[in-house]
């Protein structure tokens, strides 16, 4: 039963346009939802969070959109730069797993110049 | 602020041989985790310390599984016998305990079994 999921395993975008990475989840209990990014041989790294009383939250060149009804949440990166060309994992928390972080499989980004 | 320190990097060994791997939370976290990351795949929570309590280790396989976090600071995980499928990074994270849901990942432990 995977609760979050990203559909996309790659996205290629042109530096200076617009990344959009997508996620879906299952688990109605969710409260709070975090992406992260993760270079190769490193942790992931904390980029940006929502909560569910929320639909957007943003932060520099990042936005999280939460479209509760439709169990989806998007991350959108502008403008877009090739230091952003990482792996991206969405995740979700609280409910009864609170403490605990159900990532989804990653969405690898990879921005051209 | 040193982040999450976790060694050895990397660690290749036969089957069936134990292995353990450390981890040091970030200074002053009392919560700390430890996730299996698989080739393709997100992270999965093998069990979550308070202090020094295991309060949720659902997910660790206890017939060769375990874990330690003596005095709640640093923990450690253990393998005994590993198996083939064990292959993985372990990445372990810590957080306040009023900010749990943002965790803070140490670099992790690739581990190749062979």
């Amino acid at each position: 039963d995977q609760q979050v999921k990203q559909n996309s395993p790659s996205l290629s975008v042109q530096e200076g346009r617009i990344s959009i990475l997508n996620c879906d989840y299952t688990n109605s209990m969710f409260d709070y939802f975090l992406w992260y990014k993760k270079y190769p041989a490193e942790g992931p790294t904390f980029l940006i969070s929502i909560s569910s009383i929320k639909d957007k939250n943003e932060d520099g060149r990042f936005t999280v959109f939460l479209n509760k009804s439709a169990k989806h949440l998007s991350l959108h990166i502008v403008p877009s730069q090739p230091g952003d060309s990482a792996v991206y994992f969405c995740a979700g928390a609280g409910g009864t797993s609170y403490g605990k972080l159900t990532f989804g499989q990653g969405t690898i980004l990879t921005v051209h110049p | 602020e040193a982040g999450v320190v976790q060694s050895p990097r990397y660690k290749i060994i036969e089957k069936k041989q134990p292995v353990a791997f450390w981890c040091n939370p970030i200074s002053g976290h009392n919560t700390l985790y430890w996730y299996l990351q698989n080739l393709g795949q997100g992270p999965e929570l093998l069990i979550r310390y308070e202090n020094e309590e295991a309060v949720d280790d659902s997910q660790l396989p206890k017939d060769r599984f375990s874990a330690e976090r003596l005095k709640g600071v640093d923990s450690t995980l253990k393998i005994q016998p590993a198996e083939l499928g064990d292959s993985a990074v372990y990445l372990c994270a810590s957080s306040l305990g009023d900010r749990g849901h943002e965790q803070f990942f140490g670099p992790g432990t690739r581990l190749t079994v062979l």
